[in-house]
């Protein structure tokens, strides 16, 4: 198994272009998340997904968006990207039975 | 609001010391507490706590969850120069047996250790 698959690893961004991030899990996991990582804030939860078909906003979604139109894939949408929005972006899959997560390897994010 | 806070923020040791890490939550609905090892990339997963298993081992890494204190300790013991990581607290919430799939994440430990 490959597990949780994130591309682009790098990218840089001009203020108001847009962009996805891609995730992919080859698990079979039901529940799909994104976080950001801000240096000292540890990792905040974006939105997620407890299906394919079903999101929910988590404590910073504002700027993103996400759809789950599969089990394994979960991409992550910035329609207007601002600086605000530079950080390290991580996707993370898990059973819907557990509560440890699984995470990908991060996608590095500059908007200058 | 739902919060999580680790202490220290950062912590240098020399190898073959012993260290202590805290995290104390404040979440309604607490179902369990994970550890997580971030070395250059993605977080890597440690332990998981609940009511059922409030005390991990795995080598010379431990750790215990007080509920009542609403706290957990991660220690390293013999600690050697591959610990050096970012070390991560998360809660996970939940009711009637079922996971909410979110973890609220404390700010992290960055823990170096010397040779």
């Amino acid at each position: 198994n490959a597990g949780v698959t994130q591309t682009p690893k790098f990218q840089v961004l001009k203020t108001g272009q847009s962009m996805t991030l891609q995730c992919a899990q080859d698990m079979n996991h039901e529940y799909m998340s994104w976080y950001r990582q801000d240096p000292g804030m540890g990792l905040r939860l974006i939105h997620y997904s407890v299906g394919a078909g079903i999101t929910d906003q988590g404590e910073v979604p504002n700027g993103y968006n996400v759809s789950r139109s599969t089990t394994e894939d979960f991409p992550l949408r910035l329609l207007s990207a601002a600086p605000s929005q530079t950080s390290v972006y991580f996707c993370a899959s898990k059973r819907g039975s557990t509560d440890t997560q699984y995470f990908g390897p991060g996608t590095r994010l500059t908007v200058l | 609001e739902d919060k999580v806070v680790q202490s220290p923020l950062s912590l240098v040791v020399h190898e073959g010391d012993t260290v202590t890490l805290n995290c104390s939550y404040e979440v309604t609905n607490f179902r369990s507490l994970l550890w997580y090892k971030q070395e250059k990339k993605a977080p890597t997963f440690l332990f998981m706590l609940t009511s059922s298993g409030i005390e991990k081992k795995s080598g010379r890494l431990s750790s215990i969850l007080d509920k009542k204190e609403l706290s957990s300790i991660l220690n390293i013991t013999a600690t050697q120069t591959g610990d050096s990581a970012i070390y991560l607290c998360a809660v996970s919430k939940g009711a009637g047996g079922t996971s909410y799939g979110k973890l609220t994440f404390g700010q992290g430990t960055i823990l170096t250790v010397h040779p």
